[in-house]
């Protein structure tokens, strides 16, 4: 079964607009945490955004706040003023315990393609 | 830049090799994660080692195995090459006592199997 699911494989928005990126999760644990990575054409990992399962505040980082809504498992990424280099797939993933560590599990990611 | 290191940056091998991908973590990191990602599969979580002993595994096949060396660095082996190993293979490291347990990735090694 689909453990995070993005619904939205490619996404448009203009530049200086905001644009939420879409993901739910599934997991029977109560601890997890939940992240966005962005990954640019040049194809290096840059971490985003994390949030735990037990954090009552949506997290934010400069531009970009994750929408926790834990009862709809959904974790939405939103980036406000968007920009040109904004463009790049941005892929959601999971932490959960495993048999004595941790996986994560990645979400099979969106393209943004941020218009001038 | 991410302070993970990996290589080598490319690897091109013939079907049925054995190639030995290498990862140095970031410095204090204890904990280093190895990912595939290919085309059809997206990212995979392939294996995490933790100060020298396997902590958990993912969808890591028989023909792979993994080790951490006790300087932290780690080693992915790849043995029986198949053309479906072609894929770009991620380490990355984490202080897991950090509360935002981000993973630091680096840069990859771009596996081609001809």
């Amino acid at each position: 079964a689909q453990k995070i699911t993005q619904t939205q494989p490619g996404m448009f928005v203009q530049e200086k607009e905001a644009v939420t990126l879409d993901c739910t999760y599934d997991t029977s644990d109560q601890s997890y945490g939940l992240f966005w990575y962005k990954q640019p054409s040049s194809g290096e990992m840059i971490f985003l955004i994390y949030q735990g399962s037990y954090d009552e505040q949506n997290a934010t980082e400069g531009r970009y706040s994750l929408n926790f809504q834990k009862a709809r498992k959904s974790a939405n990424l939103v980036i406000s003023a968007s920009q040109l280099g904004d463009s790049a797939m941005y892929f959601c993933a999971m932490r959960e315990r495993s048999t004595g560590g941790f996986k994560t599990i990645f979400g099979a990611g969106t393209r943004l393609f941020v218009k001038a | 830049d991410s302070g993970v290191t990996q290589t080598p940056k490319h690897l091109i091998t013939a079907t049925g090799q054995r190639v030995t991908l290498r990862c140095s973590p970031r410095s204090g990191d204890l904990s280093v994660y190895w990912y595939q990602q290919s085309l059809d599969q997206g990212l995979q979580f392939l294996i995490q080692y933790y100060n020298g002993e396997e902590r958990a595994k993912g969808n890591i096949l028989e023909r792979f195995s993994a080790q951490q060396f006790p300087d932290l660095h780690s080693e992915l082996n790849l043995s029986s090459l198949e053309l479906g190993d072609s894929a770009l293979y991620f380490c990355a490291s984490s202080d897991e006592e950090a509360s935002s347990y981000e993973q630091y990735f680096g840069p990859g090694t771009r596996l081609t199997v001809t």
